[in-house]
């Protein structure tokens, strides 16, 4: 069946402009996470999204980033004002449940901010 | 809070020649170890969970296996398709977060013709 997919593949965007990065997970895959990938550096956990449950943010580096999910599928990351350190590749992933449950990557988004 | 350290950074193998690549945790009560297999400018493909010490999977040339500290990738007779950085994660059995993963950097693999 078909994967996490994750759009655009690439972004480059200038300082300060606003950025969003869009995830379709899996179908039927109630939970849903994003990480960020710098050069370098291992995978970072920025937010998780279970069912209507209120998302866990605490991986969000600053009040520059927010997330969303409409209708418990498609989910939506917005960076605002992006600077310089931003750049990175956003990687969603999606799990049939929060816990005990295998997370799917989607290919990413790589975002260069120039 | 939860650490991954994997071993080492980089890796040059020719076909054939076997070798492991080390996965060093520190956790809050493991609930699971993951590894992942990721080609360049792709996202990470899941290869094996592994939950408890003592536990072995496998498949094709690879077999991962977990210790109270540890996790070795064994790599046996390895092809240039094996070639993709493996990337080593944890996820924590207590607390409030105990979905995300931690990972460690990876080990860039490169297998030789």
């Amino acid at each position: 069946g078909a994967g996490v997919s994750q759009s655009p593949s690439n972004k480059v965007t200038e300082k300060g402009k606003d950025v969003e990065l869009r995830c379709d997970p899996i179908s039927g895959h109630t939970a849903l996470y994003w990480y960020r990938q710098s050069l370098g550096q291992g995978l970072e956990f920025l937010i998780y999204f279970q069912g209507n449950s209120a998302p866990d943010k605490s991986g969000l580096p600053s009040d520059r980033f927010s997330a969303e999910r409409t209708g418990g599928s498609v989910s939506t990351l917005t960076i605002q004002r992006t600077q310089q350190e931003d750049s990175a590749v956003y990687l969603c992933a999606s799990s049939y449940s929060g816990r005990e449950e295998t997370q799917y990557f989607g290919p990413g988004t790589r975002l260069l901010v120039l | 809070e939860d650490q991954v350290t994997q071993s080492p950074e980089a890796l040059r193998l020719q076909e054939g020649e076997s070798s492991s690549l080390n996965c060093s945790y520190t956790v809050s009560g493991l609930r699971g170890l993951f590894w992942y297999r990721q080609d360049p400018g792709k996202g990470p493909e899941f290869l094996f969970t592994l939950y408890s010490a003592g536990e072995e999977k496998e498949k094709e040339r690879l077999k991962a296996t977990l210790t109270k500290k540890e996790s070795f990738l064994h790599i046996t007779a390895p092809k240039p398709e094996d070639s993709a950085t493996y990337l080593c994660a944890v996820q924590a059995n207590s607390g409030g977060s105990n979905y995300k993963l931690t990972f460690g950097k990876g080990t860039l693999l490169t297998v030789n013709p």
